[in-house]
């Protein structure tokens, strides 16, 4: 069974500190690992992503790194701000599935 | 504006009925899909459709229906049979480039939270 398990369930973050959450995922099969931020109710939205060509992709504040030995991939997120306060969701593909597997989320609070 | 539009965004029901979910894209895509969400669950697929009058079943398929008759559309009926209906669900869609590409990324409706009681 394809499974992505992704941690922490919630984090609590004060204001301008790093927030991390991890992903790790079975199928070596897997080529495509995006993360989706959600807003409370509302749908998620891609947030960044990456393939597993390069270990590590940075957009903004926002940094996914990918350790492709280990199975597992992380989101950075520098400078954390109360308006990042959301659930995270990572997920993976292969490109011949085409479906997306996702993690179970993390609710991620940020102190003002 | 392009986007998905689910509706209602709050449904109600009692148990033993069936129950209609609407979902509506203006963004030409080809591929669509249902997620359910459940807190600490993540979103688990329960069918998706990658072209018009074609469907497959997802993870979770069981107690569900979906149609795919107009490529705007794809509305998934919760039947009876489905023994925890109750939850938050995800219409969502993406550009279907075929097996041998990616997708494009998935574009997510606000959700229809339903509850059955």
């Amino acid at each position: 069974q394809q499974q992505v398990k992704q941690s922490p369930q919630s984090l609590i973050v004060q204001k301008g500190g790093i927030s991390i959450i991890n992903c790790a995922y079975e199928n070596t099969a897997f080529d495509y690992f995006p993360w989706y931020q959600q807003f409370p109710g509302k749908g998620p939205a891609l947030l960044i992503a990456i393939r597993p060509d390069v270990s590590e992709k940075k957009e903004g504040r926002f940094t996914i790194s990918f350790n492709k030995s280990a199975k597992q991939f992380s989101l950075h997120i520098m400078d954390s701000q109360p308006g990042d306060s959301a659930t995270y969701f990572c997920a993976a593909s292969r490109k011949a599935g085409n479906m997306l597997t996702f993690g179970g989320g993390t609710r991620l609070m940020v102190k003002p | 504006d392009g986007g998905i539009t689910q509706s209602p965004k709050y449904l109600f029901r009692k148990e033993g009925q069936n129950v209609t979910l609407s979902c509506e894209q203006n963004l030409n895509h080809d591929a669509m899909y249902w997620y359910r969400q459940d807190p600490g669950q993540g979103l688990r697929l329960i069918y998706y459709s990658q072209i018009v009058n074609d469907f497959q079943k997802g993870d979770i398929a069981e107690g569900y229906s979906v149609s795919r008759e107009k490529k705007e559309s794809f509305p998934l009926t919760v039947t009876s049979a489905q023994k925890n209906p109750t939850a938050f669900y995800l219409c969502a869609s993406s550009m279907y480039r075929g097996k041998s590409s990616y997708n494009s990324p998935l574009h997510f409706g606000n959700g229809t939270r339903l509850t059955v009681t």
